[in-house]
């Protein structure tokens, strides 16, 4: 399958700083990527929705100036935590779709290995 | 609301049984239907994905879909410890990226 990457895998860090976590899409473009956190033995949580080349779509109950996404280029998406404290501990995923079929509805998520974030 | 559930589980199987897993699903408009594997302390794997009625083999993976019933099924054929893992099913409409995603089923296969 397509291969997507993130960057750190792991990152420990101190409460009030922040921390920045890269997506990128290896082998081909993505215009669309997503950020998911799951917390321990919990469902997968979409937080919001990456744009190449414009705002990043959140959903419900997620704090946009918390949460700084940026989608620089057609592979690369970055996820800002900014003053992290030790409740936004969690496991963060991005996702990246990819058409797999000429049926344009054929669209299939492929996933980062994920960020472990520890705040202290 | 776009619903998707699962059994949470454990469910337990002896190694080499077959293992059913189950989901079904709210919204009557979706058209993708996908299940992901994931190991504990790792990001979700695509290992089936299914857009139309009937059964969808792919070695020991079997998806079954029924649009009319609303669910859709994996079946792990000859089940080895190493399928011990949480299966994640998820359903996207037609028209929208996001797929909604279940909770998952703990499955553990004992030897």
């Amino acid at each position: 399958g397509a291969v997507v990457s993130q960057h750190p895998s792991r990152v420990i860090c101190k409460s009030g700083t922040s921390v920045k976590i890269e997506c990128r899409s290896l082998d081909f473009q993505a215009t669309t990527m997503f950020w998911y956190r799951q917390f321990p033995k919990k469902s997968l949580m979409l937080m919001a929705t990456s744009n190449e080349g414009s705002k990043a779509t959140y959903e419900q109950g997620v704090e946009k100036d918390k949460f700084l996404i940026n989608h620089a280029s057609l592979t690369l998406s970055t996820l800002t935590v900014t003053s992290a404290h030790p409740e936004d501990s969690s496991f963060y995923i991005c996702s990246a779709p990819l058409r797999t079929s000429e049926f344009s509805s054929y669209n299939e998520q492929f996933f980062g290995p994920g960020t472990r974030l520890t705040v202290l | 609301q776009k619903e998707v559930e699962q059994n949470s589980g454990p469910l337990s199987v002896p190694e080499g049984a077959i293992a059913s897993l189950n989901c079904t699903y709210s919204d009557r408009g979706s058209q993708s239907f996908f299940w992901y594997r994931q190991y504990s302390g790792k990001s979700p794997e695509l290992i089936m994905s299914i857009y139309s009625n009937g059964d969808k083999e792919d070695g020991r993976f079997t998806a079954q879909l029924n649009k009319a019933s609303q669910y859709v099924s994996l079946l792990i054929r000859d089940s080895q410890p190493s399928d011990s893992a949480t299966y994640l099913c998820a359903v996207r409409s037609g028209g929208s990226y996001i797929p909604t995603f279940g909770r998952g089923t703990s499955l553990i296969v004992h030897p």
